[in-house]
């Protein structure tokens, strides 16, 4: 399957800050999902953006999708310690459940 | 809502006996049932699609006699590696498909399997 990228692959700030993770992506998709993992746990869904939409809020997080770049942003505004994990997007395909992957980006708080 | 479960959490075993773990969809119905295997640092690499009632569909390059998927019942998925190796060691995640909210996919907490 054809892996996105992620990127940063690593990002560390202070507690307070903004912190911006970026998605590509190289086929069409049908949505775009973000999800969170803490170090060697299960994944938790955070947010799902359709390709119609262009841009999605929940909570302290905004995430953007343009699919003439065929690219997507997290933004997890006012930093928090526990949102230390790694962040991967996710994209599947119109009429195909499965689920592509990015490569992931490691968050590090600092408190 | 939507909580997924997978037993069991680690496992060590070793190296040519066969290892079952299960993943259950507790308070909702998933007719289709991901599995994933993950490396250190690494992404989820999908290695399967599991249907209730049908045959396993593998991801090129996976081998389907050595990861057995068994789709039983609305609830429950079963992967079983067999005559594990080694390089079998890696980190293995479930994921189901709400029967009825079908855009997402909620994840088990994952089974840590180390083969000596």
């Amino acid at each position: 399957s054809q892996q996105g990228e992620e990127d940063p692959q690593a990002l560390s700030i202070q507690e307070g800050e903004n912190a911006t993770m970026n998605c590509s992506y190289k086929t069409s998709i049908n949505n775009l999902q973000w999800y969170r993992q803490n170090s060697g746990r299960g994944l938790v869904h955070l947010i799902l953006i359709r390709s119609n939409e262009r841009e999605k809020h929940s909570g302290r997080l905004r995430v953007t999708l343009d699919t003439s770049k065929k690219s997507s942003s997290l933004l997890i505004t006012a930093s928090r310690a526990a949102d230390t994990a790694s962040y991967f997007c996710a994209t599947d395909a119109f009429g195909n459940e499965k689920l592509t992957f990015g490569t992931g980006t490691r968050l590090t708080i600092i408190p | 809502g939507a909580v997924v479960s997978q037993h069991p959490s680690r496992v060590i075993c070793k190296s040519g006996t066969s290892v079952k773990i299960e993943c259950r969809s507790l308070d909702f119905q998933a007719t289709t049932m991901f599995w994933y295997r993950q490396f250190p640092k690494q992404s989820l690499m999908l290695m399967a699609t599991s249907n209730e009632g049908s045959k396993a569909t593998y991801e090129q390059g996976v081998e389907k006699d050595k990861f057995l998927i068994n789709h039983a019942s609305l609830t429950l998925s079963t992967l079983t590696v067999t005559s594990a190796h080694p390089e079998d060691s890696s980190f293995y995640i479930c994921s189901a498909l709400h029967r009825r909210l079908k855009e997402t996919q909620y994840f088990g907490p994952g089974t840590r399997l180390l083969v000596l």
